[in-house]
């Protein structure tokens, strides 16, 4: 089974408008961390948020912020003020803590392009 | 240090040779991944390391895939007879502890022709 889903394979965003981008996920595991990353086309993926299963409250980095809902099993990243350079692929991940070693389960990512 | 730092950034070759990459992770990073990610789809996740100890590999990972890490240091991935379903980008990332993010190479991207 899936335990990182994006269901958007792409997405446009109007320069200087909010964007959600879409994740949920599965896991038994009580403890586990989500993670976003952006891919330009350069290839280096590039850290943008975390929210661990027990935070309060949703993360927030900058123009990123995390749509936490606990219940529903969803990681929903909001980019708010889209700007040219947001373009690039962005892949929503977990770490399930039972699994000692940290590795990072990816889903599929979805493709921003931001229109001027 | 400038982060994680892949070598080479590309390679191609013919079906049947050899490769082999470098990662130098950060700086003290005790922790080092390997993911491979084909064209499309998220990364995967290949092999880890802890120090010089191997301690988890996926079951991707064939046996002609051979990944060190002398030292604790720089960490090397080996592809023995290379076949066209390895043409990838095998990406590199290394963490302090499982408690932070992850911090990724720009990747290496192998054509095997």
């Amino acid at each position: 089974a899936q335990k990182i889903t994006q269901t958007q394979p792409g997405m446009f965003v109007q320069e200087k408008e909010a964007v959600t981008l879409d994740c949920t996920y599965d896991t038994s595991d009580p403890s586990y961390g989500l993670f976003w990353y952006k891919q330009p086309s350069s290839g280096e993926m590039i850290f943008l948020i975390y929210q661990g299963s027990y935070d309060q409250q949703n993360a927030t980095e900058g123009r990123y912020s995390l749509n936490f809902q606990k219940a529903r099993k969803s990681a929903n990243l909001v980019i708010s003020a889209s700007q040219l350079g947001d373009s690039a692929m962005y892949f929503c991940a977990m770490r399930e803590h039972y699994n000692q070693g940290g590795k990072l389960i990816f889903g599929q990512g979805t493709e921003l392009s931001v229109k001027p | 240090d400038t982060g994680v730092s892949q070598d080479p950034r590309h390679k191609i070759t013919k079906r049947g040779q050899n490769v082999t990459f470098r990662c130098d992770p950060i700086s003290e990073h005790n922790r080092l991944y390997w993911y491979r990610q084909t064209l499309g789809q998220g990364p995967e996740f290949l092999t880890y390391f802890q120090n010089e100890a191997q301690l988890e590999k996926s079951r991707l990972l064939s046996d002609r895939f051979s990944a060190e890490r002398p030292k604790g240091s720089f960490s090397t991935l080996e592809i023995q007879r290379t076949e066209q379903g390895d043409s990838a980008m095998y990406l590199c990332a290394s963490s302090p502890d499982t408690n932070t993010e992850a911090f990724f190479g720009q990747g290496t991207r192998l054509t095997v022709v």
